[in-house]
């Protein structure tokens, strides 16, 4: 089966970075990916990392290490909209994705 | 980037009775289309895997009988669940991919919060 391991909760402040780590377990593997998901709202894809390194994509980057099962998502220069939930997320069989429990961020003015 | 739409976005009924749910593919033909239900501050959790043409695919513990799928045109599936009770209040989320494309991207409807009575 898959199991992914993200923080439950994480604050911070205007201006500040914050990481989100994951760590998965996979019967196999084809990419990380983060989404967003505001209260009440659908999740909205953010990023993707199907190889080892860095994306980076504006004031967010996503980490990924294979050998480590482990990847995280980075959000520079935050602000008071990046409150919400974060979600890891793999792909499994028939390209369904399975989610991590999710990381609540809450960004202090 | 492709748009899911997903319809109503709110509904209320009350125990007993059931309630359709639509999931539209706006601008590409999605075979395959995602069903998942979100409890608050919980994550989200695959349903079943509706396949246009076919039987739903449900994973394990979800009842078929109770949460019926139709996946009859490549651009809409439908979730009806079926004898509804106030455990089902939650909120329904569908997605779907484009084809040909392996970006890791899931594109999610709206979203359509249950509440039953």
């Amino acid at each position: 089966g898959q199991s992914l391991e993200q923080p439950s909760e994480v604050t911070a402040v205007e201006g500040a970075i914050v990481q989100i780590n994951c760590t998965y377990q996979t019967s196999g593997f084809y990419g990380l990916s983060w989404y967003q998901q505001h209260d009440g709202g659908a999740p909205t894809f953010l990023s993707y990392n199907a190889l080892d390194g860095l994306e980076e994509t504006g004031r967010f980057s996503s980490f990924l290490s294979r050998s480590d099962s482990y990847g995280y998502l980075l959000l520079q220069e935050l602000q008071m909209k990046d409150s919400a939930s974060y979600f890891c997320a793999v792909p499994i069989s028939a390209r369904q994705l399975t989610f991590g429990s999710g990381t609540q961020l809450t960004v202090l003015p | 980037g492709a748009v899911v739409s997903q319809h109503p976005s709110w509904v209320i009924c009350k125990s007993g009775t059931s309630v359709k749910i639509e999931c539209r593919s706006l601008d590409f033909q999605a075979t395959t289309m995602f069903w998942y239900r979100q409890f608050p501050k919980q994550s989200l959790m695959l349903m079943a895997t509706s396949n246009e043409g076919s039987k739903a695919t449900y994973e394990q513990g979800v009842e078929k009988d109770k949460f019926l799928i139709n996946h009859a045109s490549l651009t809409l599936s439908t979730l009806t669940v079926t004898s509804a009770h106030p455990e089902d209040s939650s909120f329904y989320i569908c997605s779907a991919r484009e084809p040909d494309r392996d970006t890791g991207e899931l594109f999610f409807g709206e979203g359509s919060r249950l509440t039953v009575l």
